[in-house]
């Protein structure tokens, strides 16, 4: 079973913000939160992780609550082209390997 | 740096055939992991690949396997193709150790069983 639960679907006027929420209530202390999204059954494309700090880079922010049970993804000024489903996931490894669950993901619709 | 890629790109196949479908990862990535996608289940986890030895594995049937070369480069092979096989297959590479660790994903295969 996945790890994160996200709302199925989400709208997004252009240049406004795209706030995309997450809930990882069992995350582990050593887990950490990746965001990806996939366009059109692309392969999904890297967008951003953090493990308890915020996190920005060109693409987006990341904020991770103190607990660490919820993040939320921000894309600043969201255009066209970021109509997409977004993946939070959880990842953790070690010398066993990597296991990555992914939900059902968000699909953001950004309208004009 | 060149991304992760795969090929073929589109491949036709009929019930009972088998398939091998082909990934190279980043330079430098040692993991392989292979997935599958399909609109009723999403992404589903296949098996992880490091170091040419499988380091995990998801719930798919026998007919399912890989394998990895001393390149780092995986294979996937599927026998006795089923209808429910159709589906983007995406193989993503990452370095394998230490956290974090960052997959970044190919473009996929999509194979289609007739």
């Amino acid at each position: 079973d996945a790890k994160t639960t996200q709302p199925p679907s989400m709208d997004c006027a252009e240049g406004r913000a795209a706030n995309l929420p997450c809930n990882h209530s069992t995350i582990s202390g050593n887990e950490y939160v990746y965001w990806y999204r996939q366009i059109h059954s692309q392969g999904p494309q890297y967008i951003i992780h953090g493990l308890k700090n915020n996190e920005t880079n060109e693409m987006a922010s990341l904020i991770i609550t103190e607990d660490r049970k919820s993040s939320t993804l921000i894309l600043p000024h969201a255009t066209l082209r970021d109509t997409a489903v977004y993946y939070c996931i959880v990842r953790v490894g070690g010398t066993g390997g990597f296991k990555t669950i992914f939900g059902a993901g968000t699909r953001l619709f950004v309208k004009a | 740096k060149a991304g992760v890629t795969q090929t073929p790109r589109y491949l036709i196949k009929t019930r009972g055939q088998q398939v091998t479908l082909s990934c190279s990862p980043i330079s430098g990535h040692r993991s392989v992991s292979w997935y599958q996608q399909t609109p009723g289940q999403g992404l589903q986890f296949l098996f992880e690949y490091f170091s040419e030895t499988q380091r995990n594995k998801g719930n798919f049937p026998g007919r399912f396997s890989g394998r990895q070369f001393s390149n780092s480069r995986s294979e996937m092979n599927v026998s006795t193709l089923e209808l429910g096989d159709s589906a983007l297959y995406l193989c993503a590479s990452s370095r394998g150790q230490g956290m974090p660790d960052t997959q970044y994903f190919g473009p996929g295969t999509r194979l289609t069983v007739l």
